[in-house]
């Protein structure tokens, strides 16, 4: 099993550009989950998809941040515009079960952001 | 909100002394999770518990639930220098986990 996918792994970009980061999660889980991690915050949980439905967005931080999930096999984190305050590491996970809150989240690698 | 706490934030040990961090949660959890991050690296799941005063083992490590459901530590016995990274726990709720603020562990050889 290939475990969870992200890309791309390193982005630099500059302050105002749109960024789009990437997901496939693993074949057969039902829900999944963005997060990102910095020193200062630690690992927030910024939204989370049950069958390709948004059920909690309230960690996202601003308009700024959209995140999609067209199909079971993959979903996107937007950020338009970026600004530096955003760099971070981003995290995918994915999950399976009944109940969101009580199953093994598997991670994927995490992009690297870098907003100049 | 919900807040998930750790302490300590931070933890150096000489390899073969023991460590332990604790967890305390502002609500009461439906169960607990523990993840493992390696520096560089991504979270990578340990255990849950679900039952109040549960505790479970693997190998060197030893993991408990409080008996209220609002706290839990985990325990390593004589640290090797693979157990080196960030500790978190993940607080279980109705829809979604909320994450502790992690316990950074230094080995030194």
């Amino acid at each position: 099993d290939a475990g969870v996918i992200q890309s791309p792994r390193h982005e630099v970009t500059e302050m105002g550009q749109e960024v789009t980061l990437r997901c496939k999660p693993i074949s057969g889980h039902n829900s999944l989950f963005w997060y990102r991690q910095t020193m200062m915050r630690g690992l927030e949980l910024l939204i989370y998809f049950n069958n390709n439905v948004p059920i909690d967005d309230s960690g996202m931080p601003e308009d700024r941040f959209s995140a999609k999930m067209p199909n079971a096999s993959f979903s996107t984190l937007k950020i338009q515009p970026s600004e530096p305050r955003d760099s971070a590491v981003y995290f995918c996970a994915s999950s399976f079960g009944r109940r969101v809150g009580s199953n093994e989240q598997f991670f994927g690698p995490g992009t690297r952001l870098t907003v100049l | 909100g919900q807040q998930v706490m750790q302490i300590p934030q931070y933890q150096h040990v000489q390899e073969g002394e023991d460590f332990t961090t604790y967890c305390n949660s502002s609500t009461t959890l439906s169960n607990i999770q523990w993840y493992k991050q390696r520096p560089g690296g991504h979270p990578v799941f340990l255990i849950q518990l679900v039952k109040s005063g549960e505790v479970k083992k693997q190998k060197r490590l030893t993991f408990q639930f409080g008996e209220a459901k609002k706290n839990s530590s985990l325990h390593i016995t004589a640290t090797q220098t693979t157990d080196v990274g960030t500790y978190f726990c993940a607080g279980g709720g109705t829809y979604k986990y909320i994450f502790g603020t992690g316990t950074r562990l230094k080995v030194l050889a």
